[in-house]
């Protein structure tokens, strides 16, 4: 199946500093959802994007829908340790029959030094 | 808040045994899924259903099958397991704003 492309795939950062990634995909997508996963655990949803340009916080996670509906970004501000885990981005596609899918990214695995 | 339950965190069988992994969801969600995971392959779905007794095949539904008899209830087949089946399992459900929820996941060994 296909999957997006998420960056980087993994990042080292100390605590208290801010975190980028970003999703890209070669379809248009109507909904962006991200995901951070601990080991061991499910996917626990995070945020969820309907609109082009829709820029949506959740306590220190911002994520943005953008503007080509073929991407997507996630921000963490002022990292701190429980942030490690890895974050998955994942878009829904239309499939057969009316239903619909969501494709994952391949994940960025964040490591916050104490 | 939304919860997904699977009936085992740890499974550990044999190859060849049938094994049932369970899961169930109380928001009267319509739509259920089910997706392994391994490392380097990512979420890979394998089978999903948008009503009561409907299954749609996924990517890699080859090995399984599904049951969906009651709405809060979908359950993944593995009719003869095998050791290419050891894997994490994930069984998720979906809102009508199309936020999709996970439960915490069920690691399957076959021996």
């Amino acid at each position: 199946g296909q999957q997006l492309n998420q960056s980087p795939q993994s990042m080292f950062i100390q605590e208290g500093e801010d975190v980028s990634m970003n999703c890209t995909s070669s379809s248009i997508f109507n909904t962006w959802l991200w995901y951070k996963q601990e080991p061991g655990e499910g996917p626990v949803l995070l945020i969820a994007l309907y609109k082009a340009g829709e820029l949506t916080s959740n306590g220190r996670l911002t994520a943005q829908f953008g503007i080509t509906r073929k991407d997507s970004f996630l921000n963490i501000s002022a990292s701190i340790p429980s942030d490690v885990g890895i974050y998955f981005c994942a878009g829904r596609e239309y499939g057969t029959s009316g239903t619909y899918k969501y494709i994952f990214g391949t994940g960025t695995r964040l490591k916050v030094l104490a | 808040d939304v919860k997904v339950t699977q009936s085992s965190r740890y499974l550990v069988k044999r190859t060849g045994e049938k094994v049932f992994l369970e899961c169930v969801q109380d928001m009267d969600h319509e739509n259920m899924f089910w997706y392994r995971q391994d490392p380097g392959l990512g979420l890979r779905l394998i089978y999903f259903s948008y009503d009561v007794k409907m299954k749609e095949k996924g990517d890699i539904p080859e090995g399984y099958s599904v049951s969906r008899e009651k709405k809060e209830r979908f359950s993944l087949i593995l009719e003869s397991a095998s050791t290419n089946q050891t894997s994490m399992y994930l069984c998720a459900s979906r809102t009508l704003y199309n936020e999709q929820f996970f439960g915490p996941g069920t690691r399957l060994t076959v021996l």
